[in-house]
Order: C-alpha cells, then sequence, then structure tokens
C-alpha cells in the first residue's frame, strides 16, 4: 500500500465545474504540500499547509490531520487547470526530512 | 531572476559512462533538492541539502553523488550509470526548509 494515495487518478470536467482531488496519507506527518505538474512538464508548488484550510484565488485546500487526509478544491474550473495535481507528505524532524509523494491525478477540463 | 536553472536539458547515456546534472538558483535560498520522476510513479527524493557544504540522503541516494560548495549550485553525480536511472530529474530549493519549492524545468535521462 503506498504511503500517500490520491484519488481519483484521472478526472475529466466541463468547464466551471467544482472540482476536487483527495488525498490520504498513512505516516505521520509535519505538512502536506499541494503541487501542480503543467503539461510540458513543469512543477508548480502551491500550498502547503499543516492544519485547517488556505486559499490562493479559485483554488482551496483543506487539512485534516486527525483523519489523515487533505482535498484541494478548484471553483470555476477552466481549461487552464488541466494539468497533474499532485500531493506530497512532508515527515521531518530536526534537519532531516523526506517527501512522500503521490502519483498525481490528471485533470482534463474541456471548455 | 531565472529562479531555478538545470542543464541539460536532455540527455542520453550509455550503460556505465557517468555525468553531472547541474543545478543553480539565483534565489539565495539554503534548502535545495534532487528528486526523480518515473512514468506512472510518484516523485522520489534523492538527495537534499540544507546549505553549503550540508548534504543528506533522501529515500533513493543509491548510484548518485551530490555536493554543495556554494550556495547556488547543487549538482547531481552519476557514476556508473544504469537503465534503472532512465527517469526525469528536478532540481528545487526553498527559502525555508520544507517549504513552498521552486522547482528546474527538468533534465530528461536515458540510459541504454
Amino acid at each position: 500500500k503506498n504511503e500517500v494515495e490520491q484519488s481519483p487518478q484521472n478526472l475529466t470536467a466541463q468547464e466551471g465545474e467544482f472540482i476536487t482531488i483527495n488525498c490520504s496519507y498513512s505516516v505521520g506527518i509535519s505538512a502536506l504540500h499541494w503541487l501542480q505538474q503543467h503539461p510540458g512538464g513543469g512543477i508548480v508548488s502551491l500550498f502547503m499547509l499543516s492544519s485547517g484550510k488556505k486559499k490562493h484565488g479559485r483554488l482551496i485546500a483543506t487539512i485534516n490531520i486527525q483523519e489523515k487526509h487533505s482535498s484541494l478544491h478548484i471553483t470555476a474550473s477552466h481549461p487552464r487547470d488541466s494539468a497533474v495535481y499532485i500531493c506530497a507528505a512532508l515527515n521531518y524532524g530536526g534537519s532531516q526530512g523526506n517527501l512522500i509523494f503521490g502519483k498525481g491525478t490528471k485533470l482534463s477540463v474541456k471548455p | 531572476n531565472a529562479g531555478v536553472t538545470q542543464t541539460p536539458k536532455f540527455r542520453i547515456l550509455k550503460i556505465g559512462q557517468s555525468m553531472t546534472l547541474q543545478c543553480t538558483q539565483d534565489m539565495n535560498h539554503n534548502y535545495m533538492y534532487w528528486y526523480r520522476q518515473d512514468p506512472g510513479m510518484g516523485l522520489k527524493l534523492i538527495y537534499y541539502s540544507v546549505g553549503a557544504g550540508i548534504t543528506d540522503k533522501g529515500e533513493v541516494p543509491n548510484g548518485y553523488n551530490v555536493s554543495r560548495s556554494t550556495t547556488e549550485d547543487f549538482p547531481l553525480r552519476l557514476e556508473l550509470a544504469a537503465p534503472s536511472q532512465t527517469s526525469v530529474y528536478f532540481c528545487a530549493s526553498s527559502y525555508r526548509g520544507w517549504n513552498e519549492q521552486f522547482f528546474g524545468p527538468g533534465t530528461r535521462l536515458t540510459v541504454l
């Protein structure tokens, strides 16, 4: 069983739809990252959160530490949101650390 | 600012050859990281550095070496290339440890 699992693996939506991508983890974490990988391969960091909720534009990330679950929401989706969305669980203590990545959710938004 | 730059963009190696993947950042970030991404798999951390002169192993360090002689540069060395090292390699940096990371464009390496 992977330590970080994402669902769904693939998601197709119509422009304007509300999108939810889920991330579950089985390890103890210090924080959780959400990243976006563009079709050309470039990777951009979206959020890092350790509790509650963060919002940036049309993107909202939430985390429930007790349930070991995080969600990424996209409101009013647009074709330019088409990308692979990746969550990563951060485990660190002192100077030692590791990021464990999910395999990603491929989102396609149709006009 | 150029951000994080990586060279080369593409490379084909023969089994047993050596090469260095270059990574440079101009944001004065203390933390730098090397990841590999295999098709259909998640990114995996190879090595990371918390500052000049300090490096540490990640999840998959075997077959690789790193050095960090300056804040800006964090090269990744493959000594004896193997087909299992065929992957896309990403370098990243962050100002504070494990916070928002800025990624380079990646190097696509094929070992035949």
